[in-house]
């Protein structure tokens, strides 16, 4: 299996302020179609997740440009370039170039 | 509007059974895999089941291989996750979803059904 993890696994934050989460994979999620189908989800308390990215930084409707996504193969990296209250949840990077699709353990994002 | 509800969740004694239930609309259902995913305090998110467009091919995750049967209703846009023999550790709020890999705007998730496995 694709085991994913991320640092840190949490992340206090001042508003404002620029955020960064890892996410690594323990095996390349680069596809046989050439495609990297790595994912961002944020779950809001009480909330379903959302997608934010997916194939690494292709950015889903409604995401503000304040996030951004990136990396290749193994390493990847979302970003946040000045926090919002808003933005307080969990984030979780998600591969589904292998089978089972797996998640990171999650990172939580709140305010100092 | 795609929508995704889920329903079927509650307390059960470990060894019981369960069947959830995942009423789809917005969408023509029998043209999408589907997926159930749970989310449990100690695991976090763990993608349990995936079920292609007939119901001809299905994928679990070993945890609960033999124990879990997802299923689909094309006709009636519903997907079913029968789960037997269940165990405390499958306790977890458990997501229908719809997840698009390559296509923006196209991942959607169901509100959620708790399952709680307790004696």
């Amino acid at each position: 299996d694709a085991v994913m993890t991320q640092s840190p696994l949490s992340l206090p934050v001042t508003l404002g302020q620029p955020a960064s989460i890892s996410c690594r994979s323990s095996q390349s999620l680069v596809h046989s179609d050439g495609n990297t189908y790595l994912s961002w989800f944020q779950q809001r308390p009480g909330q379903s997740p959302r997608r934010l990215f997916y194939k690494v930084s292709n950015r889903d409707s409604g995401v503000p440009d304040r996030f951004s996504g990136s990396g290749s193969g193994t390493d990847f990296t979302l970003k946040i370039s000045r926090v919002e209250a808003e933005d307080v949840a969990i984030y979780y990077c998600m591969q589904v170039t292998h089978w089972p699709h797996t998640f990171g353990p999650g990172t939580k994002v709140d305010i100092k | 509007e795609v929508q995704l509800v889920e329903s079927g969740g509650g307390l059960v004694q470990p060894g019981g059974s369960l069947r959830l239930s995942c009423a789809a609309s917005g969408f023509t259902f029998s043209d999408y895999w589907i997926s159930w995913i749970r989310l449990s305090p100690g695991k976090g998110l763990e993608w349990v089941a995936h079920i292609n467009q007939d119901g001809s091919d299905k994928y679990y995750v070993d945890s609960v291989k033999g124990r879990f049967t997802v299923s689909r209703d094309n006709a009636k846009s519903s997907l079913f996750l029968q789960m037997n023999s269940l165990r405390a550790e499958d306790t977890a709020v458990y997501y229908c979803a719809r997840l698009i890999r390559s296509a923006a705007n196209s991942a959607h998730w169901g509100q959620g059904t708790l399952v709680t496995v307790s004696s």
